[in-house]
């Protein structure tokens, strides 16, 4: 199947920093991109929809100015984390469909943010 | 209103027994597909079947089958010979509007399944 690719898989900030996390397509084009935020043991809760070359559609409750995305080409999706807090620290995963496909979504490994 | 229902926060089984996890749906497209994954500790999602409001027949991927009942909105995965390393988080989900471009995974609450020897 093909491949997503999400970078770091681990980061330790501090508080008011910021962080980026990418989201690589490596062997498609993929021209939507989906962001997520996990809670330990909870669901998968989509934070927006980033489409290339165009604005990030974020969902209720999603605080577009803390949660910067990037869709600058369409093999790269990036998510910053804009002065970072402790309760920012979460599980983030990205995923994308291949064009045209109607099955599978692939996923990146996931990002564990800890904000000390 | 909940469009992805996972009742079942915990399951437990014995190795080589089988093991049904529940999940039901809510939508009104009539094009939409059903997917469930599975989470190791590790966090990665892994796919593990996919089915279509339009097929007929249930998926069955190896281990792994659904049971759609389309009138009942449900889409059971049924693991057949559970094995340790089934020891996971599973979720459920749907993608609406099937053929349109863009459209995210919705999750349910997912549930823990515990394999043991």
């Amino acid at each position: 199947g093909a491949v997503v690719s999400q970078h770091p898989s681990r980061v330790i900030c501090k508080s008011g920093t910021s962080v980026k996390i990418e989201c690589r397509s490596l062997d498609f084009q993929a021209t939507t991109m989906f962001w997520y935020r996990q809670f330990p043991k909870q669901s998968l809760m989509l934070m927006a929809t980033s489409n290339e070359g165009s604005k990030a559609t974020y969902e209720q409750g999603v605080e577009k100015d803390k949660f910067l995305i990037n869709h600058a080409s369409l093999t790269l999706s990036t998510l910053t984390v804009t002065s970072a807090h402790p309760e920012d620290s979460s599980f983030y995963i990205c995923s994308a469909i291949e064009p045209g496909g109607d099955t599978e979504a692939f996923f990146g490994q996931g990002t564990r943010l800890t904000v000390v | 209103a909940q469009k992805i229902t996972q009742t079942q926060p915990g399951m437990f089984v014995q190795e080589k027994e089988a093991v049904t996890l529940d999940c039901t749906y809510d939508t009104s497209d009539q094009s939409y597909g059903l997917f469930w994954y599975k989470q190791p500790s590790s966090g990665e999602m892994i796919f593990l079947i996919y089915q279509g409001s339009y097929d007929e027949q249930n998926a069955t991927e190896g281990r792994y089958s659904l049971n759609f009942q389309k009138a009942r909105k449900s889409a059971n995965l049924v693991i057949s010979a559970s094995q340790l390393g089934d020891s996971a988080m599973y979720f459920c989900a749907m993608r609406e509007g099937l053929y349109q471009a863009g459209t995210a995974l919705i999750f349910g609450k997912g549930t823990t399944l515990s394999v043991s020897s």
